[in-house]
């Protein structure tokens, strides 16, 4: 149970278009989903928080018009990369669960790579 | 602010070894400690947490709020340990929000 899936695994984009991530939870409901980034050989950072039916909340630092998040279902939030750029290149996981249960699934995460 | 910090990029030991990756935080309240483990080409899942005070995989950790610590041991290292550890940190209001370590890769060698 908890299986959450991350589509696409890998996306390479030309800079300037926009790329969109899907992250699911396959078997329940989630309400709160959270993206994070992963730089080489660096520790994931929490992006945003996201919570179905209601806007983001996004950590300091992070550019919400840049990223932007959608949780219009409690199956599916996605995360995309608009006007992307080489420096927006990087690890996009996502991890979801339920509000209350700690031990969140993560995704098997996205590379993008931005040319 | 809340951090965690894991000290040791990289720890090598041998199969049979004792284990112990540490972490360290910082939170002013009362924090949920967390150790997710990654294996080669395979997403990261959790390994504890403390409030379960369990044993997996013949992995251990305690939390001391004294030392601020909560290190990951093992008495006996397998091969099959081999992988990158991240001590995670979630702090109090149950947001679910985990705040990461830098991370150890654990190279077991037989």
């Amino acid at each position: 149970g908890a299986v959450v899936s991350q589509h696409p695994s890998w996306v390479i984009c030309k800079s300037g278009t926009s790329v969109k991530i899907e992250c699911r939870s396959l078997d329940f409901q989630a309400t709160t989903m959270f993206w994070y980034r992963q730089f080489p050989k660096q520790s994931l950072m929490l992006m945003a928080t996201s919570n179905e039916g209601s806007k983001a909340t996004y950590e300091q630092g992070v550019e919400k018009d840049k990223f932007l998040i959608n949780h219009a279902s409690l199956t599916l939030s996605t995360l995309t990369v608009t006007s992307a750029h080489p420096e927006d290149s990087s690890f996009y996981i996502c991890s979801a669960g339920l509000k209350y249960v700690y031990g969140y699934t993560f995704g098997s995460g996205t590379r993008l790579t931005v040319v | 602010a809340q951090r965690v910090t894991q000290p040791e990029k990289l720890l090598s030991v041998f199969k049979g070894a004792p284990v112990e990756l540490k972490c360290n935080y910082s939170y002013s309240g009362s924090p949920e400690l967390f150790w997710y483990v990654q294996y080669s080409r395979q997403r990261l899942q959790l390994l504890l947490r403390h409030i379960s005070r369990e044993s997996i995989k013949g992995f251990t950790a305690d939390l001391n709020k004294g030392e601020t610590s909560f290190h990951l041991k093992k008495p006996f290292a397998q091969e099959e340990d081999s992988a990158m550890y991240y001590c995670a940190l979630s702090g109090s209001g149950n947001t679910g929000k985990l705040i990461f370590g830098q991370g150890t890769t654990l190279q077991v060698k037989p």
